[in-house]
């Protein structure tokens, strides 16, 4: 089982680049959301979809958009990339239902010079 | 807002006792899940177990529990016979409004 897979594991970026962060997730769930982890703050929450078409800002949205146009699909985009933008990224998804469990992506390890 | 506090940024056990690791939530909705997630040295997110607010006993899956009390507003984190290889960070988390929020962690170490 595939699950959730993030692409890609690694990327630096220069100032002022844009790139898109890849989330694919093969269990058909509705919820799938990014999250991004500093040391010290735990994961905050980006942006987020309850359904194909359908999107949300999280704790933390400035700077990334997001669109959903499958399922399966959800990714992370950086316009004008900034050094502040360095962190570990992960993609989840889960059924969307208050007692479901995320499953996590492996992460996007990004830094920005 | 915040709406998951862990309060110990970290934490030692010897090998074979049990730890309890804290976490307090603020929500007022009354149908809310809970979550505790491991995050070992190789940075993957693993899924620990879910308590459901309207849950009569505590979680339990294998040497985890959830000592949940719903009217103090916390869901610890108690792991039993803890091995070396439970060291790690661990995160609490809740479901509320669409979104799920995070605590800070708990570096949990076990010592030999």
């Amino acid at each position: 089982n595939a699950g959730v897979t993030q692409t890609p594991k690694f990327q630096v970026l220069k100032t002022g680049q844009s790139m898109t962060l890849q989330c694919a997730q093969d269990m058909n769930h509705e919820y799938m959301s990014w999250y991004r982890q500093d040391p010290g703050m735990g994961l905050r929450l980006i942006h987020y979809s309850v359904g194909a078409g359908i999107t949300d800002q999280g704790e933390v949205p400035n700077g990334y958009n997001v669109s959903r146009s499958t399922t399966e699909d959800f990714p992370l985009r950086l316009l004008s990339a900034a050094p502040s933008q360095t962190s570990v990224y992960f993609c989840a998804s889960s059924l969307g239902q208050s007692f479901e469990p995320q499953h996590f992506g492996d992460g996007t390890r990004l830094s920005i010079l | 807002a915040q709406k998951i506090t862990q309060t110990q940024p970290g934490m030692f056990v010897q090998e074979k006792e049990a730890v309890t690791l804290d976490c307090t939530y603020d929500t007022s909705d009354p149908s809310y899940g809970l979550f505790w997630y491991k995050q070992p040295s190789s940075g993957e997110m693993i899924f620990l177990i879910y308590q459901g607010s309207y849950d009569q006993q505590n979680a339990t899956e294998g040497r985890y529990s959830l000592n949940f009390q719903k009217a103090r507003k916390s869901a610890n984190l108690v792991i039993s016979a803890s091995q070396l290889g439970d060291s790690a960070m661990y995160f609490c988390a809740t479901y509320n409004g669409n979104q799920f929020y995070f605590g800070t962690g708990t570096s949990l170490t076990v010592i030999p």
